[in-house]
């Protein structure tokens, strides 16, 4: 089935620092999503991407729209409260509406 | 206030006993859906409904079963339970049923089975 490869799989980054996680896809896929799991367990949603590139603050997130096959998200000047454990997942007009996870990235940052 | 409620949050069960997972949006969404984030492994996809039909199911056992008596209801019924099945599930919502759907997630409700 389709897959969706998250790296890399942890990270650990000073704060002020930059740093950019990536999903690539085994298939072309129709959007993807990046989530931040808190220490909660809460999967907050951070972009949600057809197309392009959307940014939101010290965070930036980008979808190939030629090919489809991979995401990435860039951090900006990372701060203690970015920590926390980051998911791609990718949805494909073959799969309905499901979304298909990556396996996470798990971000430390430090003082 | 949260835009998806899901009920309890913490659940502790016995092997065998059924349980059910309660989950209410209040987005005005048409699509739900659940799955399950078990240790150490990627979010899975379960069941995904729109306007209270089932569209697609991609969880092998019929011991878990959604059900949806409200169009912003979708609980789910999970009978024998067995420890394999303690995991976090998650209920979602999005506007459509389709890949090109902005989702929303509940804060899970963490399920021990002992």
């Amino acid at each position: 089935g389709d897959q969706v490869e998250q790296s890399p799989s942890a990270l650990s980054l000073h704060e002020g620092t930059d740093s950019a996680l990536r999903c690539n896809f085994t298939t072309t896929m129709r959007s993807v999503q990046w989530f931040r799991q808190n220490s909660r367990g809460s999967l907050i949603s951070l972009f949600y991407l057809a197309s392009g590139t959307k940014e939101n603050g010290r965070l930036k997130s980008a979808f190939d729209s030629k090919e489809r096959r991979y995401s990435t998200l860039h951090i900006r000047d990372a701060q203690l409260e970015d920590s926390g454990t980051y998911f791609c997942a990718a949805g494909n007009n073959n799969a309905g509406a499901k979304l298909t996870f990556g396996g996470g990235t798990r971000l430390t940052v430090r003082p | 206030d949260p835009k998806i409620i899901q009920k309890p949050k913490y659940l502790v069960a016995v092997t065998g006993s059924e349980k059910i997972l309660i989950c209410e949006q209040y987005l005005g969404h048409n699509a739900m859906y659940w799955y399950r984030q078990s240790a150490k492994k990627p979010l899975e996809f379960m069941f995904s409904y729109s306007y209270q039909k089932l569209m697609d199911n991609q969880t092998a056992s019929s011991r878990f079963q959604p059900q949806s008596s409200k169009k912003n209801h979708l609980d789910l019924q999970i009978t024998a339970l067995k420890p394999d099945d303690s995991a976090t599930y998650f209920c979602a919502s999005s506007q459509d049923h389709s890949a090109n759907s902005d989702y929303t997630f509940g804060s899970g409700t963490r399920l021990l089975v002992i």
